[in-house]
């Protein structure tokens, strides 16, 4: 069984920074994309970035570009999300998705977490 | 701003069927996948590439595209169908990841 679970959200000023994690099992998880995805209560999805399976293509949407960092350790089936510089705007759910393909940008998203809330304020 | 449109708001007759529409000139090179998200639920992927279900999707969905307009539909809808539906796809270059605003389908 696909699992995917988040942790590392909770409340944190703005400009701070967090550490978003992604802990996977039941797949093999150095064969696919995977994607960080965010969703505003009560409003749409949201693409935050993607990273191919071998971490070495990446992607971000505009509105974190230059501040939230992904990256994937293949060996501990792991991804996390650093995101820095934050701003009341990023305050979101933010869930890992698991790519149905290889690489950073196929928009197939087949598993998701449950998602870890982050809230930004002072 | 979503390079992909979606109309907000949908309704059906319980048993009819309903098309759910996503436009977008990046659809005219890429496929279209769609995704069902119940309240205080995580979004499941019902459709994807050229009209393919993952397992478990039930075959009164599925899907179509015609130039820059991509399209999920329900034949017979069911009152389990009520949801928000997303459409994503890549952007105009092919490198990133845009999502569709959403729409509310009512099952009436």
């Amino acid at each position: 069984e696909v699992q995917l679970v988040e942790s590392g959200g909770g409340l944190v000023q703005p400009g701070r920074s967090v550490k978003l994690s992604c802990a996977a099992s039941g797949f093999t998880f150095d064969e696919y994309g995977l994607h960080w995805v965010r969703q505003t209560p009560g409003k749409g999805l949201e693409w935050v970035s993607g990273i191919s399976w071998n971490g070495a293509h990446i992607g971000y949407a505009d509105s974190v570009k230059g501040r939230f960092t992904i990256s994937r350790d293949n060996a501990k089936n792991s991804l996390s999300l650093q995101m820095n510089s934050l701003r009341a705007d990023d305050t979101a759910l933010y869930y890992c998705a698991k790519g149905l393909f290889l690489d950073a940008a196929a928009p197939e998203f087949d598993f998701w977490g449950r998602g870890t809330l982050v809230i930004v304020s002072s | 701003s979503s390079e992909l449109t979606q109309d907000p708001a949908v309704s059906v007759a319980l048993g009819q069927t309903v098309s759910i529409t996503c436009q977008g000139d990046n659809l005219r090179r890429y496929f279209a996948a769609w995704y069902q998200q119940k309240p205080g639920q995580a979004p499941v992927l019902v459709i994807y590439g050229q009209n393919k279900r993952p397992s478990g999707i039930p075959d009164r969905f599925s899907g179509s595209s015609s130039g820059h307009t991509a399209s999920l539909t329900i034949s017979g809808a069911q009152a389990e169908d009520e949801a928000d539906y997303y459409c994503n796809s890549r952007d105009s270059s092919g490198s990133l990841v845009v999502f569709g605003g959403g729409t509310t389908l009512t099952v009436l």
